[in-house]
């Protein structure tokens, strides 16, 4: 059974689209992440969800908007995406903000902006 | 500021040499560190943490507070150690954030 699960793995699109990446977890986790890694493989969070509730919101585009429609689900939506966004991006999840030093990641999806 | 600092990117060892990589933080408050490990085709995923001293897979690692590091050490190292490793600070008790290092692969030569 996969833990994290994240679709698509892969997205290759053009600059100004907007774009969507779904996350789920079978964990019964009540916290979830989304991270960044940069092209040189540096992991940055970008958002947190505890039950629904936004958390952790770091210095990030107001083009990026999470969204939790239920704790097992944190999707991230992208407008007008630029060249700067390609990356891979992790969502993950933790059995709540206490044990968040044991995260669990899924397989990541690579955003390619053309 | 908080932050986590890799100075190496890239390690290289043979097999059955010691191992340490390196990881320095900066962090006002009580520090917990972590190790994350990403092996070949698998997921990114908890290694060890400071506060439960022990030994996963022959790795170990020390706060050391005087120093600010949290190195990783093994005496021996295997080829199957070869994998990206991630030096992790809990930035907040409250929110739970964690902050990554910029990640050290390790490579372990036959």
């Amino acid at each position: 059974d996969t833990a994290v699960s994240q679709t698509p793995k892969y997205l290759v699109t053009q600059m100004g689209n907007d774009k969507s990446i779904k996350c789920e977890q079978n964990l019964g986790h009540d916290t979830m992440y989304w991270y960044k890694q940069d092209s040189k493989k540096f992991l940055k969070i970008m958002f947190s969800y505890n039950n629904k509730e936004l958390i952790i919101n770091e210095t990030v585009p107001n083009r990026f908007s999470p969204k939790s429609p239920d704790k097992a689900h944190l999707n991230l939506h992208i407008n007008s995406l630029e060249l700067g966004d390609s990356a891979v991006y992790f969502c993950a999840s933790s059995q709540d903000q206490v044990r968040s030093y044991e995260q669990y990641f899924g397989p990541g999806t690579r955003l390619t902006v053309t | 500021a908080q932050r986590v600092t890799q100075p190496e990117k890239l390690l290289s060892v043979f097999k059955g040499a010691p191992v340490e990589l390196k990881c320095n933080y900066s962090y006002s408050g009580s520090p917990e560190l972590f190790w994350y490990v990403q092996y070949s085709r698998q997921r990114l995923q908890l290694l060890l943490r400071h506060i439960s001293r022990e030994s996963i897979k022959g790795f170990t690692a020390d706060l050391n507070k005087g120093e600010t590091s949290f190195h990783l050490k093994k005496p021996f190292a295997q080829e199957e150690d070869s994998a990206m490793y991630y030096c992790a600070l809990k930035a907040s008790s409250n929110t739970g954030k964690l902050i990554f290092g910029q990640g050290t692969t390790l490579q372990v030569k036959p």
